[in-house]
């Protein structure tokens, strides 16, 4: 069936610089999307979301590109901090499965100071 | 304010025992989700909640595993007679209303089943 996954199991980066972190979706019928972030021993942190009808939304140090024409995602992430250092899951929300998100596999981000 | 909540933070059983798992959401949030996490992979839907109802159980793997919510809070994931390959960490997240809102996640349950 169709599913989301990510193209770099794991993104190294030296602290300061900017990450992007990227994630393929195939389900055009998603309308929802999420980006959570998980620290070892503690369940995923919500980061940012953003709606089919957005291509960009901005948070604080943090950026969610949508892609709809190649149903691929983004996580940007500036001014990369140790703390930073996690896995991130995108996840993704059909427009009929109530709210039911389906996950991807995660990509690890290392920050080395 | 209170995070989701969830009970025990780790639980050691022999195979074939009964276990129990407990989450109390945030205060007012209404839907309520169970999901499954294994060993360095991503996150399986289990079952949701919206209130007390669960619209959604085709995430439970087998009739094994069940799972209720009382008061719109409180939520309990029953796993009977435990195997081996129900090792993992159990999530429960809730969110303030339905679709198109985040969930939040609680720090899990982490199951070791012996």
């Amino acid at each position: 069936g169709e599913s989301v996954g990510l193209h770099l199991p794991t993104l190294s980066v030296q602290e300061g610089d900017n990450s992007i972190i990227n994630c393929a979706y195939s389900n055009s019928a998603s309308d929802y999307f999420i980006w959570y972030k998980q620290e070892s021993g503690k369940g995923p942190q919500f980061i940012i979301d953003i709606r089919s009808n957005m291509d960009k939304r901005q948070g604080q140090r943090v950026t969610v590109l949508l892609n709809k024409t190649v149903k691929h995602l983004s996580l940007q992430i500036a001014a990369t901090q140790p703390g930073d250092s996690a896995v991130y899951f995108c996840a993704e929300k059909l427009n009929n499965a109530g709210n039911m998100l389906t996950f991807g596999g995660g990509t690890r981000l290392m920050v080395k100071p | 304010g209170a995070g989701v909540s969830q009970s025990p933070s780790n639980k050691v059983t022999e195979k074939g025992k009964d276990v129990e798992l407990r989450c109390d959401p945030i205060s007012g949030h209404t839907a309520l989700y169970w999901y499954r996490q294994s060993l360095g992979q991503g996150l399986e839907f289990l079952i949701y909640f919206q209130g007390n109802s669960a619209p959604d159980k085709s995430g439970l793997p087998s009739d094994r595993f069940s799972a209720e919510r009382t008061g719109g809070s409180v939520s309990t994931l029953t796993i009977q007679r435990t195997q081996q390959e129900d090792s993992a960490v159990y999530l429960c997240a809730s969110s303030l209303k339905g679709a198109g809102s985040p969930l939040h996640f609680g720090n899990g349950t982490r199951l070791t089943v012996t």
